[in-house]
Order: C-alpha cells, then sequence, then structure tokens
C-alpha cells in the first residue's frame, strides 16, 4: 500500500523562477494539502484541494496556486520566486468521505532552495 | 500569534523512563488534536490523537491525555527507547482533521539516550 509520494525530492532555483511540486496521496485517499515549513518551524497550512477545487487556504500569496488531477494527485506551482520561499514543502493526504476525526498522513518532501 | 505552542525546544530522557512532551493551545475551537514524530529527512509520521470528547487516548507506550479546561495536551512515552528520538509535533484541527488545515507547534527534539 504506497503512502504519500512527492516529486522531487530536492530542487534548486534562482529567484524570479517558477517551480512546480507534485504529489500522489495514499491510496484511498481524496483530499490533499499542502504545507510549507521552514528551518525550526511546524508546518504551515498553505492551501487543501478535494473534488479538484481549493477549498481551504492558508495565509500565503497569489504566488502560490495549485491544482488537484481526476486522479487525485496534486501540484503546487510557486512563481516569481523569492529568497524566503526556501523551506521543505510537505503534502498530506486524508479521505473526506470517511470519519471526519481521522489524521492527514504526510510524504518526506520536497527540499526547495532558492539561490 | 502561535495557537499551538510547544514551549520546550528539546527533551533529553534516559532509556527506559518516561518521556513527557507538552503542548498548549489557545483557539477553543479545536476539536481534534495529533501528534506526530519526525526524523531527519523524512516526512511527519502520525502517532496518536485524541478527540475533544476524550480526556485520554492510549496505543502501546504511547499514551495522549487532554485538559481542555487548561487548553494542554501532553504525549506520555513509556518506556522510551533510544528509535523514538526525533522531532515531536504538536497539531490541532477545527474541522475534525482530515478536512481544513492542522495548526503546528515549532516541535519538541526528543533524545533518548542509551
Amino acid at each position: 500500500d504506497a503512502g504519500v509520494t512527492q516529486s522531487p525530492t530536492h530542487l534548486i532555483k534562482t529567484r524570479g523562477q517558477q517551480v512546480t511540486l507534485r504529489c500522489s496521496p495514499k491510496s484511498g485517499h481524496d483530499t490533499v494539502s499542502w504545507y510549507q515549513q521552514a528551518l525550526g518551524q511546524g508546518p504551515q497550512f498553505i492551501f487543501q484541494y478535494y473534488e479538484e477545487e481549493e477549498r481551504q487556504r492558508g495565509n500565503f500569496p497569489d504566488r502560490f496556486s495549485g491544482h488537484q488531477f481526476p486522479n487525485y494527485s496534486s501540484e503546487l506551482n510557486v512563481n516569481a520566486l523569492l529568497l524566503g520561499d526556501s523551506a521543505l514543502y510537505l503534502c498530506a493526504s486524508s479521505s473526506r468521505g470517511r470519519t471526519l476525526r481521522q489524521p492527514q498522513h504526510f510524504g518526506d518532501g520536497t527540499r526547495l532552495s532558492i539561490l | 500569534d502561535q495557537q499551538v505552542k510547544q514551549n520546550s525546544p528539546s527533551l533529553s530522557v534516559q532509556e527506559g523512563r518516561i518521556s513527557i512532551l507538552n503542548c498548549d493551545y489557545t483557539n477553543s475551537m479545536f476539536d481534534y488534536f495529533l501528534w506526530y514524530k519526525k526524523y531527519p529527512a523524512e516526512g511527519p509520521t502520525f502517532l496518536i490523537s485524541i478527540s475533544s470528547i476524550k480526556d485520554k487516548n492510549e496505543d502501546g507506550r504511547f499514551t495522549v491525555f487532554l485538559n481542555k479546561s487548561a487548553k494542554h495536551l501532553s504525549l506520555h512515552i513509556v518506556p522510551s527507547q533510544p528509535g523514538d528520538s526525533a522531532v515531536y509535533f504538536c497539531a490541532a484541527s477545527a474541522h475534525g482533521g482530515s478536512q481544513g488545515n492542522l495548526i503546528f507547534g515549532k516541535g519538541t527534539k526528543l533524545s533518548v539516550k542509551p
């Protein structure tokens, strides 16, 4: 039973560039959330996708956008990269169809470095 | 303004003894609380959770206690093992967990000495 998978594992970009990160949810899950984890901090919620729509958004600028595909996989896009966007980007999946009180399961993340 | 706080950045415990990790929260709308464990170069791994309608949940060596009046929860690990050495994150949700965002603390680094 495959867990949450993310690609790539590492990425180096320069300021002003654009980046796309990818996520496949755990088997049986239909909801994908994205988090940003800066060094020494806990993960911060970016947004959540369900039924191919953004359902909830955290306090992140419009430079951060996403997409969910019919197979429930998801992409996170960041435009006009800033040095402060350097972080670990985590994808988490869950199932909205089941009971509300269940955990989100995380992938191993994509380490994004901005030069 | 941090809604979930883990005030101890680190904790060192001897193998076989109890580890107690603490977490405080401010939002009374939170109805579901979780603990995650994180090793370096890996994503957070779900450990244990508790609903706001309970005050205790146990799973093997791990027990989570919730004190709603004090807005405080704790994770007890008994007995502690060297493999438990990791960063532990407390998280809370106002939407039951699967929907909406999880609010995380900054984490506590646990070191279990042999």
